[in-house]
């Protein structure tokens, strides 16, 4: 069982909906979620950021982790064509906070926003 | 505003070259990391570093070497590169516990 699972994809979706992204992990002492965003041939972006459980929001994004169910998503409202891209879930161990050991992935999920 | 700079975008070069990419950090970050991104693998951790000339391997450290002299500049250095290379290589860095943040990237291709 790979430490981190994600969809990915593509994932096509009508301009103005809403798009949930989701990841699944395996070891439970991941404690620091993010995701990141990366545009056809540029790095990834970072989004949001978010340690242990509960919600957070940044304007039409909204980071959600379960640490109960080891599940994580994120929530685009009034998606646009711009928002077109790779979706990366990372996350990391309490002990660095995702330092000096690098982060663990999910392989991204392409996502399509039809104008 | 956060600023990680990677020396080349777009890299060609032949079998058996040896082969330098750049990483600058603005940010008086003390973690920089290189990985290598591919279709169908995702990001795989090459290299990192937590301290001026320190280095530690990741998951795919064969074939790769590193070098930090200062603080800001991380190095990664293919000894003999080979067609197996060809990838997207991304530098990151951050502070501990902060979020890892990213260059733009290089696109080497070896042939």
């Amino acid at each position: 069982q790979k430490e981190v699972e994600q969809d990915p994809g593509p994932l096509s979706v009508p301009e103005g909906a809403i798009v949930s992204l989701n990841c699944t992990y395996s070891n439970s002492a991941f404690q620091y979620f993010m995701w990141y965003r990366q545009y056809s041939r540029k790095g990834p972006e970072l989004l949001m950021y978010t340690y242990s459980s509960g919600n957070k929001e940044d304007g039409r994004f909204t980071a959600q982790v379960d640490k109960s169910s080891k599940y994580i998503s994120l929530f685009i409202r009034d998606s646009q064509p711009s928002d077109s891209a790779t979706y990366l879930c990372a996350m990391s161990g309490a002990k660095t906070g995702g330092g000096a050991d690098g982060l663990t992935f999910g392989k991204g999920t392409h996502l399509i926003i039809q104008p | 505003d956060v600023k990680v700079t990677q020396s080349s975008r777009y890299l060609v070069k032949r079998t058996g070259e040896k082969v330098f990419l750049e990483c600058v950090q603005d940010m008086d970050h003390e973690n920089m990391f290189w990985y290598r991104q591919d279709p169908g693998l995702g990001l795989r951790l090459i290299y990192f570093s937590y301290d001026v000339k320190m280095k530690e391997k990741g998951d795919i450290p064969e074939g790769y070497s590193v070098s930090r002299e200062k603080k800001e500049r991380f190095s990664l250095i293919l000894e003999s590169a080979s067609t197996n290379q060809t990838s997207m290589y991304l530098c990151a860095s951050n502070r501990p516990f902060w979020p890892q943040y990213f260059g733009p990237g290089t696109r080497l291709t070896v042939l």
